[in-house]
């Protein structure tokens, strides 16, 4: 167990609807990222916030978007969803100190029907 | 920008064989490198790490080391078991500013299923 906490474990939609992932990190950690695992894409990054301040971003479309709340959990908002998003998606945190070491969670798994 | 590049897989090996896994790299500066592992229907464990040229990462009987010559760092374990079948993804950290770090960069994965 990574001490990083994902909901929902899985998630089933249709196209055109929106959702919202939920991440909590590990107790102290400031850092949290967002990685997208599919089939064709590998794990690509998304998006990383620190202390709630956005970091840096990847591929991350439009249609998505991030925040990280002052209790460091984050959530990730997926709109307009095409079927093409089905994927998992994980969330990682970081150590307080900066380290490099990133911890996953479990991830939630998104289908798009 | 960087680049992570693991050999293709699937790799089908008997218990007790060894393992080499290739990764190589491409990045400005100097990332640390990392190898992770997904088991079936589960999310990525951190395996091992090194943060710097010639530091040899080790755990549960796997190694990897940092050649920062050859810009590699090849996953190796002398005997697998049939509890090593995962899927095995070697990634580097990108040095976000100072000593902060940004994301991980990973590639493609590769199988590994160990038979009996």
């Amino acid at each position: 167990d990574s001490g990083v906490t994902q909901t929902p474990k899985h998630l089933i939609t249709a196209t055109g609807q929106r959702v919202t992932l939920r991440c909590s990190p590990r107790s102290g950690d400031l850092s949290v990222y967002w990685y997208q695992q599919s089939l064709d894409q590998g794990l690509q990054f998304l998006i990383q916030y620190y202390n709630g301040e956005e970091r840096a971003k990847g591929n991350i479309l439009e249609r998505f978007s991030a925040q990280q709340f002052p209790d460091l959990h984050s959530e990730l908002n997926l709109s307009s969803l095409e079927l093409g998003d089905s994927a998992l998606y994980f969330c990682a945190s970081s150590d307080r100190t900066g380290g490099d070491t990133q911890y996953f969670g479990p991830g939630t798994r998104l289908t798009v029907l | 920008g960087n680049s992570v590049t693991q050999m293709e897989g699937p790799v089908t090996l008997s218990e007790e064989a060894f393992l080499t896994i290739n990764c190589t790299y491409t990045a400005t500066g100097y990332p640390s490198l990392f190898w992770y592992v997904q088991y079936p229907g589960e999310g990525l464990q951190l395996l091992l790490k090194a943060t710097k040229a010639d530091d040899k990462g080790s755990n549960k009987g796997f190694e990897a080391t940092y050649r920062k010559e050859t810009t590699s760092f090849h996953l190796e374990k002398g005997s697998v078991q049939v509890s090593d079948s995962a899927v095995y993804f070697c990634a580097l950290s990108d040095r976000a500013g100072g000593t902060s770090y940004g994301k991980l960069t990973f590639g493609q994965g590769t199988i590994l299923t160990v038979h009996p």
